[in-house]
Order: C-alpha cells, then structure tokens, then sequence
C-alpha cells in the first residue's frame, strides 16, 4: 500500500517566518504534488515535481517553492508566511509507467498539515 | 479549458436512496477521470476511476459514467449507507504526456439514516 507521509498534522507560525512542509513516499513513485484546500475552492495545484530536481508551477505558486533533492522527498517553503496562506496543505504522489493510457496512474494523498499563520 | 465544474456542491439522500455527482470538463484532450472520497478530517482516497476508451465502470455500489462526447462524466452510488457520508471530489487528467490533475470543488454528500 503507497504511503505518503507529512511530517506534521498542525503546524502554527507566525507571519513574515520561512516554513517547511515536508512530504516523504516510499513508493518510488516519480510525481509527486503539493496542493492547498480551501473550502469552497477544492484543491488547488501550488507546485509539481516529476523527477528529482525538477519542479513546475501549479495554478497557485505565489508565494511559495519547494525541492526535490531525493526522490522521495518533496518539501513546500513559504518564504515569508502570510496569513493568506492559512490553509490545509496535501502532498500527493503518483507513479509514471509509460506513455499512453498506461500512464493514467491515480494520486495517494497524505494526511493534510493544517497550517494556522497568526 | 483545464478546469472542471462539478455540482452539486452539496447533496443530502435518504438512506437506501441513490447519489449522483455530475463533473464537466472542456479540454477533449483529457484521458483519465477518478474520483476521490474525503471523510471529514482525513486524506482524499481514490475510490473509482475511468480511461477514456471506457464509457462506464462499477464497483460493488459505485458505478461511473464518461460522456466524451459531452464531456461529462458522473459518479453513481446506489444504496447509499451513512459511511457514503463524506466530501467527493472528480479530476481529470488534460495531458495525455503529462501528470497534472484538475480538481473540481467537492460535493459534500450526507447520507440521512
């Protein structure tokens, strides 16, 4: 079974700080996504990677960047917190077999880190 | 033409009643639509998808339906327990090379015992 791990459940920091959200799978998959979920707006795509040190914008990268040093580590930084950016951040993998159909694979989800920027 | 509408954004059934979960895309390009179910304070979990060459999938009490032609695609549960009670989300996947989904907004369904 894929297993993607965030390293917190609930995180609280104060505006203007730097912060990690880390997301580690042991699935070997090659993608993997952060994503924020709002109410009201679904999820929504921040950054993507599809192979180590290789990342691409989402439909929301304001704000934030991330790194993929080792394949199974995707790390999101907020580079100086606002509190618009209260929110609850999912990381997700997914693998890549091939080209074609083969290569819809689904996404497995982490358990969330609810971010509170006071 | 990524984005995807879904509707209704809340839905309410009798138990034993069924649900249905309608999402529209635009981009003909798109290949690939599952379905994930969100239980409250949990992680999305992939419960049903389906490939563009296929036009309906079931499994056990979820069916899903793809119309290519009008592009839409609908989740179906029938028999609908108290445990169905969670937040739904349909994607789609716009890029046939590519690995990004688009997510519609979510569709709180409580199952009324």
């Amino acid at each position: 079974d894929v297993k993607v791990t965030q390293s917190s459940r609930y995180l609280v920091k104060r505006t203007g700080e730097k912060v990690f959200l880390e997301c580690v799978q042991d699935m070997d998959h090659e993608n993997m996504f952060w994503y924020r979920q709002d109410p009201g707006l679904g999820l929504r795509l921040i950054y993507f990677s599809y192979d180590v040190k290789m990342k691409e914008k989402g439909d929301i990268p304001e704000g934030y960047s991330v790194s993929r040093e080792k394949k199974e580590r995707f790390s999101l930084i907020l580079e100086s917190a606002s509190t618009n950016q209260t929110s609850m951040y999912l990381c997700a993998s997914s693998h890549s077999p091939g080209t074609g159909s083969i290569s819809n694979q689904p996404q497995h989800f982490g358990d969330g880190t609810r971010l509170s920027i006071l | 033409g990524e984005n995807v509408e879904q509707h209704p954004s809340t839905l309410s059934v009798q138990e034993g009643d069924s649900a249905v979960i309608k999402c529209t895309y635009s981009d003909s390009a798109s290949n690939y639509f599952p379905w994930y179910k969100q239980e409250l304070g949990k992680r999305p979990q992939l419960i049903i998808d389906i490939r563009s060459n296929v036009g309906e999938k079931k499994d056990q009490r979820i069916a899903v339906t793809l119309n290519k032609t009008a592009k839409h695609f609908s989740l179906h549960i029938t028999e609908t327990q108290p445990e169905d009670s969670a937040v739904y989300f349909c994607a789609h996947k716009p890029n046939v090379l590519g690995n990004q989904f688009y997510f519609g907004t979510g569709t709180s369904l409580t199952v009324i015992p």
